[in-house]
């Protein structure tokens, strides 16, 4: 398929446990974004990648959140000691340009729904 | 601080009839908006961009508004169809970054 795809859709994880979450973006897209989205909320931004290099996380929540993209195309989104705060939606996102603004269009994966107990 | 507002109460509308949403935010100076939808269960899909010199997009039967004076968009559904039925994002630049407003569900009722 030609869309952002994200793995796995759904994952259950006990308190503590470490969590990796993947996504393939749309081949070529030089943008990459991670987002939160709790229920009944919008999607919060986590962290933008332009090809491999990290340029902006200043959304993750705390240090436990990782997020890795090493040959500028599949990202995962690692969450360590996973609380149970951390459950939400997890968006992918990617964008053809650079930049993080509004003025790109950004395609998005169907998410990964974590629930932490 | 900043915020993006919409609608806070779900909107129900009848088949044919127009739908509007409203965002308003405050504390940011945004160059662009842009408008998602969003079905259960799936990721936000673009709808339209519209620019802080453009007042009015249409795209179908979309119609979207940017007033950076009120610092409001409006998003209109015309002639609306059961299959309209979903949430809409709003989504500005802040801090070099999308933020999302929390989405207006709407259902269209046939």
């Amino acid at each position: 398929g030609a869309g952002v795809s994200q793995s796995p859709r759904y994952k259950v994880a006990k308190r503590g446990q470490d969590v990796a979450l993947r996504c393939d973006p749309i081949s070529g897209h030089v943008s990459l974004f991670w987002y939160q989205q709790a229920l009944g909320q919008g999607p919060e931004f986590l962290t933008y990648f332009q090809n491999e290099a990290q340029l902006d996380k200043s959304g993750l929540p705390s240090d436990r959140f990782f997020a890795e993209r090493p040959e500028g195309s599949v990202s995962t989104l690692k969450i360590q000691r996973t609380q149970q705060e951390d459950s939400a939606v997890y968006l992918c996102a990617s964008s053809l340009v650079p930049g993080q603004g509004a003025d790109n269009e950004q395609f998005f994966g169907p998410g990964t729904r974590l629930t932490v107990l | 601080s900043q915020k993006i507002e919409q609608n806070s109460e779900a909107l129900n509308i009848q088949e044919g009839k127009t739908a509007t949403l409203t965002c308003n935010y405050t504390n940011y100076s945004p160059a662009y908006l842009q408008w998602y939808r969003q079905d259960p269960g799936r990721g936000p899909v673009f709808l339209l961009l519209i620019r802080e010199n453009e007042k009015e997009k249409r795209k179908e039967r979309l119609k979207v508004t940017f007033d950076t004076t009120l610092k409001q968009s409006l998003f209109h559904i015309t002639a609306s169809q059961p299959a309209d039925s979903a949430t809409y994002l709003c989504a500005l630049d802040g801090d070099y970054k999308l933020s999302f407003g929390a989405g207006t569900t709407v259902t269209v009722r046939a």
